[in-house]
């Protein structure tokens, strides 16, 4: 069966550094781009970043770009996504998520279950 | 950005209801347009894909249409499993999503 597992909910502090990730199984992990989106109550579903696993090629949304690292170890095909300094703001749920390209139109077809980030003091 | 909108933002029906959700960009996605499904708890779902293409294991009853920069989605008879929240996406530059279409039970 094809997933993607991540890891767990967590709770920091503001300026607290953090690292999630996102294990896939059941299908070759690097022929396909990995997506991290994420999901707050006022601004939706937002698109962070890609990473293609094969070679490591990274793409950000121009939101997101200099605020995050979106990472792979191919050996445990397991993608990542990591914050410096956490802020306040950066609490969201945070997905993962297999991108499918259709040639000129790309979708994300398997989706992990979510990690909840809350970031207070 | 390429900013998707929805209309309406939500809306009450019953089983077996025809129900059509809009989805507006700000500029030409072309065909790049795809359509999620999510439930309260649960991570999106992709419906359609490239505007009216049905994603494997997805119900018939579920279609999309449109070009350009207007989009629609429609569920011919609306099921019990089918209240949820819908979101168009783009792909044509980076991605975005819409802000999505609550349906709930009237």
């Amino acid at each position: 069966e094809e997933q993607l597992v991540q890891s767990g909910a967590e709770v920091k502090k503001p300026g607290e550094f953090l690292k999630i990730s996102c294990k896939s199984s059941g299908y070759s992990f690097n022929n396909f781009w990995i997506g991290w989106v994420r999901q707050t109550p006022g601004k939706g579903l937002e698109w962070m970043g890609n990473i293609y696993p094969g070679d490591s090629d990274t793409r950000y949304s121009p939101s997101f770009q200099g605020q995050v690292t979106i990472s792979v170890d191919k050996s445990i095909s397991t993608a990542f996504l990591q914050w410096s300094s956490l802020r306040a703001s950066d609490t969201a749920i945070y997905y993962c998520a297999r991108r499918f390209y259709d040639p000129g139109n790309w979708y994300f077809d398997l989706w992990g279950r979510g990690t909840l980030v809350t970031v207070s003091s | 950005d390429i900013q998707m909108t929805q209309s309406p933002p939500s809306l009450s029906a019953s089983v077996g209801d025809r129900v059509t959700i809009t989805c507006r960009a700000s500029q030409t996605v072309y065909n790049y347009l795809n359509w999620y499904q999510q439930k309260p708890g649960k991570a999106p779902k992709v419906l359609i894909y490239a505007v009216s293409n049905l994603q494997s294991g997805v119900p018939s009853r579920f279609s999309g249409s449109g070009s350009g920069t207007d989009f629609t989605l429609t569920i011919s008879s609306l099921q019990p499993e089918d209240f949820a929240t819908y979101f168009c996406q783009q792909s044509y530059s980076n991605l975005t999503f819409g802000p999505g279409t609550k349906v709930d039970i009237k």
